[in-house]
């Protein structure tokens, strides 16, 4: 089982660009959230998705967006990227139904310049 | 005020000796409690997961949850080397499959 995919693994952006980010849940996972991390601080809620719809959401501005596939994979878009949104974007999974945890990937280091 | 406040250390201890690292938290609606390790450049790794108040221990690592105190601790008995990572402390209302609300981090150090 690979477990929670992400990728890709580093990104250098500009700021005022466009990043899309991309999580595969772990086999059996139906339910995806992302996170930001920023440097020396614990990771924040950004979203969660399942059946292809957004279900929650934090406190995050309008140019971060996702999406969930139909085969539960899902992206993280964020859009006129800002100096500030440099840091390790994580995505999380699991499944609605059963009780366990949720499973993080690696993450994606983003960079904005 | 952050829902939750965790030392972020660094904490340096020998090895062998027993590690406490605690979180308060604000918001008395929090039923699930977890501690979470991340080692650099990795994502975070679930080590305990508790609901309410009470201990559960598992193997080297004891969780204790105080909601009457808000207050919730990790403790690692004999501790190794291998443990010098990050510690989360985390939260959530519903379960942890709805948002989890994370500490800052506790950098720890066991010196060999």
């Amino acid at each position: 089982d690979a477990g929670v995919t992400q990728s890709p693994t580093h990104l250098i952006k500009t700021r005022g660009q466009q990043v899309t980010l991309r999580c595969s849940p772990k086999s059996g996972h139906d339910t995806v959230s992302w996170y930001q991390q920023a440097l020396g601080q614990g990771p924040q809620f950004i979203f969660q998705y399942y059946e292809e719809e957004e279900r929650q959401r934090g406190n995050f501005p309008d140019r971060f967006s996702g999406h969930q596939f139909p085969n539960y994979s899902s992206e993280l878009n964020v859009n006129a990227l800002l100096l500030g949104d440099s840091a390790l974007y994580l995505c999380a999974s699991r499944n609605r139904d059963w009780n366990t945890e949720a499973f993080f990937g690696q993450g994606t280091r983003l960079t904005v310049v | 005020q952050k829902e939750v406040e965790q030392d972020p250390g660094p904490l340096s201890v020998p090895e062998g000796a027993i590690v406490s690292l605690n979180c308060t938290y604000s918001n008395s609606a929090f039923q699930y409690f977890m501690w979470y390790r991340q080692y650099s450049r990795k994502g975070p790794e679930l080590l305990m997961y508790t609901y309410s108040s009470g201990n559960k221990e598992d193997g080297r690592f004891t969780a204790q949850v105080d909601k009457s105190s808000k207050y919730i601790s990790l403790f690692i008995r004999d501790s190794q080397p291998s443990d010098s990572a990050t510690y989360l402390c985390a939260m959530s209302v519903y379960s942890s499959a709805s948002k989890i609300i994370f500490g800052s981090g506790t950098r720890l150090s066991i010196r060999p």
